[in-house]
């Protein structure tokens, strides 16, 4: 079954404005994740919080973390058009040898 | 220098045909995994070798194989293709221990007939 799950699936919005998806989750974590991937492409990484942190700020990118909620959002501001792509949040477990939880992603297209 | 290449990058092929995706990574890192992503995107893990060892191998069919001749490369081999096996397949590694930080290759887009 999907661990995280976005929302949500689509988002539009003109340059400028900021860009808010949000990703839940079902069991414990170590750490959850934020990937983009561009169209036809593979996923980039983004961002990692680990499960006690509560924020984590990179460039435009402001990533929290509710672990009583299991629940994440991911901020992009100011976006721009090259911020147009899917979003995908991912959980690790710290028992699973590596192993990703992917969300079915959010949609983000960034009109000029 | 690409970090995770594979090949190709797009695959058609008939039903009960057999085919092999290559993957190569030149990070130095000691995991590879494979993922496949279906029409609606969702991307779900199917293997992961650390080391050369086999350490995730999630319910897919035995008619897909991976094979790790060394730490920098992870193949995929598919025998009797099946329709539902259209997808675009991600190869992916990682260092353990780094929290787990993946790196993904550009896809192999698999079209069966």
């Amino acid at each position: 079954s999907q661990q995280g799950e976005e929302d949500p699936q689509a988002l539009s919005i003109q340059e400028g404005e900021n860009a808010t998806m949000n990703c839940s989750y079902k069991t414990s974590i170590n750490n959850l994740q934020w990937y983009r991937q561009n169209s036809g492409r593979g996923l980039v990484h983004l961002i990692l919080i680990r499960s006690n942190e509560r924020e984590k700020h990179s460039g435009r990118l402001r990533v929290t973390l509710d672990t009583s909620k299991k629940s994440s959002s991911l901020l992009i501001t100011a976006s721009r058009a090259a911020d147009t792509a899917s979003y995908f949040c991912a959980t690790a477990r710290g028992d699973s040898w590596g192993k990703l939880q992917f969300g079915a992603g959010t949609q983000v297209v960034v009109t000029p | 220098d690409t970090a995770v290449s594979q090949t190709p990058k797009y695959l058609v092929t008939q039903m009960g045909n057999d085919k092999s995706i290559k993957c190569e990574q030149n990070l130095g890192h000691d995991t590879m995994y494979w993922y496949k992503q279906d029409s609606k995107k969702f991307l779900k893990i199917m293997f992961s070798y650390n080391n050369k060892e086999l350490i995730i191998n999630e319910t897919v069919p035995n008619r897909f194989s991976p094979k790790s001749p060394d730490k920098a490369h992870l193949n995929l081999h598919i025998n009797s293709l099946e329709l539902g096996d259209s997808a675009v397949y991600f190869c992916a590694s990682s260092q353990l221990g780094q929290a787990y930080e993946q790196y993904f290759g550009p896809g192999t887009r698999l079209t069966v007939t």
